[in-house]
């Protein structure tokens, strides 16, 4: 069916790293460009990075700018956020989903998100 | 970077209310304003694109209106399974996308 699952969340030590992957299925992946959002316990939403249908063209909030890199495989249907010097601010559910230009680029698929957990 | 700002932050209804909540942006994003919904322990669920277009699936009860700065969302009958927290996203500045701070609906 339609959906995108997350994986690779879990507890990090402050300063470590961290992969997340988000795997799409039902859909035409290279179509879409698709985004990371956070939110962190008990706050609102919080976009942190976009990558392209082609994966040429990426983003990044600046909360996150340097740290962490954005990529897709289209072949594999999965995308992934390499996250780097990890803080407890980044501790959150992190989400990925789908941008649909069709829907004047909202976001009209979610995962139902991977929780990262940043502490000593 | 385009901010925006949402009220009230929370409002407390009964079943059968009408109710209305409002986005406002920092400048203009003509009708690129998307609302979410989201339920405690779920990902967030599109209702409405582009200000004003309900989003496949989603009951007539929802209504959005706006454009240039200033949105609202309309339940026109809230129902038990409404109670929720409510986004506003502007996509005009794509990326990056902003998000409101949220309004949440809870029971009277």
């Amino acid at each position: 069916q339609v959906q995108l699952v997350e994986s690779g969340g879990g507890l990090v030590k402050p300063g470590g790293s961290l992969r997340l992957s988000c795997e799409a299925s039902g859909i035409t992946f290279s179509d879409n460009f698709m985004t990371w959002i956070r939110q962190a316990p008990g706050k609102g939403l919080e976009w942190i990075s976009y990558i392209s249908g082609s994966g040429g063209a990426k983003y990044y909030a600046d909360s996150v700018k340097g740290r962490f890199t954005i990529s897709r495989d289209n072949a594999k249907k999965s995308l992934h956020l390499q996250m780097n010097s990890l803080s407890a601010d980044d501790t959150a559910i992190y989400y990925c989903a789908r941008g649909e230009r069709g829907l004047d680029d909202a976001f009209d698929l979610w995962g139902q998100g991977t929780m990262v957990t940043v502490s000593a | 970077d385009i901010q925006m700002t949402q009220s009230p932050s929370s409002l407390s209804a009964s079943v059968g209310d009408r109710v209305t909540f409002t986005c406002r942006a920092s400048q203009s994003i003509d009708t690129y304003l998307n609302w979410y919904q989201q339920k405690p322990g779920k990902a967030p669920k599109l209702l409405i694109y582009g200000a004003s277009n309900l989003q496949s699936g989603v009951p007539s009860r929802f209504s959005g209106s706006g454009s240039g700065t200033d949105f609202t969302l309309t339940i026109s009958s809230l129902q038990p399974e409404d109670f929720a927290t409510y986004y506003c996203q502007q996509s005009y500045s794509n990326p990056p996308f902003t998000f409101g701070p949220g309004t949440k609906v809870d029971l009277k």
